[in-house]
């Protein structure tokens, strides 16, 4: 079975400070890696990550996969109080039937503290 | 605004009595996904639909939870003989996929069920 875990589960910083989020995974058969941005609501998709070393980034945040090591890990530089929020981590499979399915990890919840 | 949305937003109902969610996707999306989420963990898989036909199930998912998405638009998830586990935060998502490739999921806001 597919399994996404993330860490810290929790972090609590002050503006201006530069957080990493950690994702790691196990899946059968691997398609994409995901992130989003979860503010009380529905998820905010953030970012798709495909292939290994290449980083994507927007504005303040960045991510990149290692697909040898089986994680990613998301950057926000100069945090502000509008970054506090669940950020989850997402695989897709591409084996059989499966996909369509994203597989969540548990969440980080962020806190940034003016 | 055409994001994917969720009616009705709260429920909250006895145990026992059935209760029914709808889902309206994005209208170019082909595939629409059911997640269910309680609080301080991710949204956990239950179903999708490419079109009209349901591709997968969660194993997690009982017999009292069907599916359905009839003219490969709208869908509608069922929870019959609720039970108090059953108080979750139910996410509808859509997406557009061929073959192996799906596109990133779109969230609706979610329905939330309170079963007393």
């Amino acid at each position: 079975e597919d399994k996404v875990v993330q860490s810290p589960l929790s972090l609590v910083v002050h503006e201006g400070d530069t957080v990493t989020l950690n994702c790691s995974y196990e899946v059968t058969n691997f398609r994409s890696l995901l992130w989003y941005k979860q503010e009380k609501k529905a998820p905010t998709f953030l970012f798709m990550l495909t292939s290994s070393g290449i980083e994507k980034k927007s504005g303040r945040l960045s991510s990149i996969l290692d697909k040898k090591e089986l994680f990613s890990i998301l950057n926000i530089t100069a945090t502000q109080t509008g970054d506090s929020a669940v950020y989850l981590c997402a695989v897709g499979n591409a084996g059989g039937t499966s996909y369509g399915k994203l597989t969540f990890g548990q969440g980080t919840i962020l806190t940034v503290h003016p | 605004d055409t994001g994917v949305s969720q009616d009705p937003r709260h429920k909250i109902t006895k145990r026992g009595q059935n209760v029914t969610f709808r889902c309206d996707p994005i209208s170019e999306h082909n595939r629409l996904y059911w997640y269910r989420q309680t609080l301080g963990q991710g949204p956990e898989f239950l179903t999708y639909f490419q079109n009209e036909a349901q591709l997968e199930k969660s194993r997690l998912l009982s017999d009292r939870f069907s599916a359905e998405r009839p003219k490969g638009s709208f869908s509608t998830l069922e929870i019959q003989r609720t039970e108090q586990g059953d108080s979750a935060m139910y996410l509808c998502a859509s997406s557009w996929g061929q073959g192996f490739y799906t596109g990133e999921l779109f969230f609706g806001e979610g329905s939330r069920l309170t079963v007393l």
